[in-house]
């Protein structure tokens, strides 16, 4: 079964304007990352951030992590529309670095 | 250096064939990893290699499908007798090493038809 969640499944918004998705898991983990993914075929790693992390930031990425919640946000600032692409949270919660990832989320950033 | 990569990008087959994949890691990566996605799916993992270790096969959905890491390097997922659910993109991603906070480099996948 998938660990994450992401929430919302689509989303679709304006050139210029921030996009948000939050992602929901549901045991303790090591760290959490996201991925993109364009035209369902491979994946791009753009960040991580540790149990004992709060919030990271990546050039116009931010990610925050709340633990006692167990969500996590994604916010990307004056998104453009080479954003454009599926965005998946992956939980690593054991020992072998395994990635449980959750069902992602579908940006649409319109020129 | 080189990415991980995969062949075929593409592969059609009829239901009862076998197939092979394949995943070249990226060089000096010790952990690989394979997921499957369905349409419009997240990532399902699979199976794991690490060293010499025994592989984790937890994920693997069936007997018909199987793998194995050669020299600690190249990977091939089998799939015998496939059936149409087998359909699926199936990624490899290889990393420096096993365990925490290790990010993983995706191939570009193999886009499996089973007809």
């Amino acid at each position: 079964s998938q660990q994450g969640e992401e929430d919302p499944q689509a989303l679709s918004i304006q050139e210029g304007e921030n996009a948000t998705m939050n992602c929901s898991y549901k045991t303790s983990i090591n760290n959490l990352q996201w991925y993109r993914q364009n035209s369902g075929r491979g994946l791009v790693h753009l960040i991580l951030i540790r149990s004992n992390e709060r919030e990271k930031h990546s050039g116009r990425l931010r990610v925050t992590l709340d633990t006692s919640k167990k969500s996590s946000s994604l916010l990307i600032t004056a998104s453009r529309a080479a954003d454009t692409a599926s965005y998946f949270c992956a939980t690593d919660s054991g020992n072998t670095g395994k990635l449980i990832f959750g069902q992602g989320t579908t940006l649409q950033v319109k020129p | 250096g080189a990415g991980v990569s995969q062949s075929p990008s593409n592969k059609v087959t009829e239901k009862g064939k076998d197939v092979e994949l394949r995943c070249d890691p990226i060089s000096g990566h010790t952990a690989l990893y394979w997921y499957r996605q369905s349409l419009g799916q997240g990532l399902e993992f699979l199976i794991y290699f690490q060293g010499n270790s025994a592989p984790d096969k937890s994920g693997l959905p069936s007997d018909r499908f199987s793998a194995e890491r050669t020299g600690g390097s190249v990977s091939t997922l089998t799939i015998q007798r496939t059936q149409q659910e087998d359909s699926a993109v199936y990624l490899c991603a290889s990393s420096f090493d096993r365990g925490r906070n290790n990010e993983q480099f995706f191939g570009p996948g193999t886009r499996l038809t089973v007809l």
